[in-house]
């Protein structure tokens, strides 16, 4: 399978808990973008790299969330001291950087925080 | 913020073409136009994208008015498998991070 991944596909945290999610993009594609989705809701834009560099976070971004994106490849987004408001899915995304080219997305990581 | 507009929902008859509308009046000359759809529970799965043609592939058609301020996405023989959430996305130019604005897309229901 070439596409993009994302482990795990699910995980269920106590409040106040880690949690950290894997996403490896399509081999070649220089840009990774990471998406939170609620129930009912478009997914919104959290943050993107370009190789390994971190390019643009939005405002959703609290200081509580982290991603790194270590030479270029995989990327993990951790969430500390996880609230009840994180619980969410958690997409990600890849793509090259030359305009018009397609990004595909993973399947996801659906947290639940109890 | 997203940058279309699309109606919440529509439906159409499995077998018929489906015909999902999208604004985009403040596009920029750089900009693409994308179309995702989403099913209940998977990621995004990309369909087409355009910048000023109108284009196809196995999944549909896309066509784009020549002013560009909206296009029309064609599902030519829809099926049940077609049900899903669309969302129309004007991609936003590869020097700003090329990132997908999501709006609240059209909910799709093909039915028998």
């Amino acid at each position: 399978d070439t596409g993009v991944s994302q482990d795990p596909r699910h995980k269920i945290t106590k409040r106040g808990q880690n949690v950290t999610f894997r996403c490896d993009p399509i081999s070649e594609h220089n840009r990774l973008y990471w998406y939170r989705q609620t129930l009912g809701q478009g997914p919104e834009f959290l943050t993107y790299f370009q190789n390994e560099a971190q390019l643009e976070k939005s405002r959703l971004l609290s200081d509580r969330f982290s991603a790194e994106r270590p030479k270029g490849s995989f990327s993990t987004l951790e969430i500390q001291r996880t609230e009840q408001g994180d619980s969410a899915m958690y997409l990600c995304a890849s793509s090259l950087i030359r305009g018009g080219t397609e990004a595909f997305f993973g399947q996801g990581t659906r947290l639940t925080v109890v | 913020d997203a940058k279309t507009t699309q109606p919440p929902s529509m439906d159409c008859a499995e077998g018929r073409a489906a015909n999902l509308p999208c604004n985009h009046s403040t596009i920029s000359g750089n900009e693409y136009v994308y179309w995702y759809r989403q099913i209940h529970s998977q990621g995004p799965q990309y369909i087409i994208h355009g910048l000023k043609n109108n284009e196809t592939n196995e999944m549909a058609s896309l066509i784009i008015t020549e002013d560009r301020k909206s296009s029309t996405l064609i599902l030519p023989h829809a099926t049940l498998r077609d049900t899903a959430v669309y969302y129309c996305i004007v991609r936003v130019g590869r020097g700003q991070g090329g990132k997908l604005i999501f709006g609240q897309g059209t909910e799709l229901s093909v039915k028998p």
